[in-house]
């Protein structure tokens, strides 16, 4: 069975940081690539960024607010990838969810999610 | 950036009912469109992806088509389990986007 447990969330001050992680069983994180979905309070899907399998060059691919304070990476011996965020505004809190990025076959996996909240 | 546009927004419907949603992608996107649904609390559930393939375990009532870049998802028989926000997406590029969702209740 596949499982992704998102984990990190919580409140934090304007222009603090946190890291989210993302750990997942029944796949292996180098072979997939995965993405971060947001979801501010009573709003929509809105996407974060992707971290390509390591056959596909591993590199990252992130949404425009994401450029530059937002930074993806993965853990091979822990199978978690993880979101570190920076400067963090009150327009960045809701929901982060992770899940597989498998193109053409959708995001067929998604984690619970973990709630973001920055506030003073 | 690709944008989708989903209409309606919201719809009322009663059980038994033919439902279709319309996503409209701003450019082609060939087939890389997929529809998921989220009951409140919940992630998203992936329902159809590449148009018209329906992800296993999603029942026959859930149908997705194309026309050009207007992309349609059919529910032939609406249930109480289908009552959520259905939002179409496309993995054609990055940056993915996302519809802004249609509301479906009763």
């Amino acid at each position: 069975e596949v499982q992704l447990v998102e984990s990190g969330g919580g409140l934090v001050k304007p222009g603090g940081s946190l890291r989210l992680s993302c750990t997942v069983s029944g796949l292996n994180v180098n072979d997939e690539a995965m993405s971060w979905v947001r979801q501010a309070p009573g709003k929509g899907l809105e996407w974060v960024g992707r971290l390509r399998r390591n056959t596909d060059s591993g590199t990252t691919d992130y949404a425009e607010f994401a450029k530059g304070r937002f930074t993806m990476s993965r853990d091979s011996s822990n199978n978690t990838i993880y979101l570190e965020m920076t400067s963090l505004t009150s327009e960045d809190t809701g929901v982060f969810y992770c899940a597989t990025d498998r193109g053409f076959g959708g995001y067929r996996f998604w984690g619970q999610g973990t709630l973001v909240t920055v506030s003073s | 950036d690709i944008q989708l546009t989903q209409s309606p927004s919201s719809l009322s419907a009663s059980f038994g009912d033919r439902v279709t949603l319309t996503c409209r992608a701003s450019q082609r996107i060939s087939k890389y469109l997929n529809w998921y649904l989220q009951e409140p609390g919940k992630p998203p559930r992936l329902l159809i992806y590449a148009t018209s393939t329906l992800q296993s375990g999603v029942p026959s009532r859930f149908s997705g088509s194309a026309s050009g870049t207007d992309f349609t998802l059919t529910i032939s028989g609406l249930q109480p389990e289908d009552l959520g926000t259905y939002f179409c997406q496309q993995t054609f590029t990055v940056p993915r986007t996302f519809g802004q969702g249609t509301k479906v209740e009763v």
